[in-house]
């Protein structure tokens, strides 16, 4: 699976929209980009995932560049329950496990 | 849709017991399912994988006598720690998905106690 890089941690101020990168310059062709998010002490949460196009949902909308090395996710009103660690992982249909880095932690603040 | 159900959620027990978390897809066939688990401040760390009516795949370092896994329906999979101790103590998440391009969808979590 392709490494991701993502910022360690970001802030935002609730009401914004709250934009989190993700950078995949080795992706390959196959793989499809997930996004997930923790909040503390809960299992993992999927949000959104992607292979080319930009998608969108109730949760959040995921734009993937043209080159496919890099995305963002993008909540468009973030509130405080939106503060978590979150995660960018490229996977392959064939693969069988997805791996975890480090993610980013996004604050919400009032 | 898509909830993955796990239990218990929270075990303390004794060195030495061992200790069953089940997994389970609720409205969905879990045709693979992962366990990982996740000590304080640090990412999730993947232990196996296992697909239905196979043996499990563990990830180098995870001791498989230990930690046994068992995956024998659509939508149930156990983890067993066997003869816990405090080493062991952690937070288990296990998660679920149904086809290999879909996303994993993952339980709320175990948090095991050795003392």
């Amino acid at each position: 699976d392709a490494k991701t890089t993502q910022p360690p941690s970001m802030d935002c101020a609730e009401g914004r929209a709250a934009n989190l990168p993700c950078n995949h310059s080795t992706i390959s062709g196959n793989e499809y980009v997930y996004w997930y998010r923790q909040i503390h002490s809960q299992g993992p949460q999927y949000i959104i995932h992607g292979l080319k196009n930009n998608e969108t949902n109730e949760m959040a909308s995921l734009i993937i560049t043209e080159d496919r090395k890099s995305s963002t996710l993008i909540l468009p009103h973030a509130t405080l329950r939106d503060t978590a660690v979150y995660y960018c992982i490229v996977r392959a249909p064939g693969a069988g496990k997805s791996t975890f880095g480090d993610g980013t932690t996004l604050t919400v603040k009032p | 849709g898509a909830v993955v159900s796990q239990h218990p959620s929270r075990v303390i027990c004794k060195s030495g017991t061992s200790v069953k978390i089940e997994c389970r897809s609720l409205d969905f066939q879990a045709t693979t399912m992962f366990w990982y688990r996740q000590f304080p401040k640090q990412s999730l760390m993947l232990m196996a994988t296992s697909n239905e009516g196979s043996k499990a795949t563990y990830e180098q370092g995870v001791e498989k006598d230990k930690f046994l896994i068992n995956h024998a329906s659509l939508t149930l999979s156990t983890l067993t720690v066997t003869s816990a101790h405090p080493e062991d103590s952690s937070f288990y998440i296990c998660s679920a998905r149904s086809w290999a391009s879909q996303p994993q969808h993952f339980g709320d979590g175990t948090r095991l106690s050795i003392l």
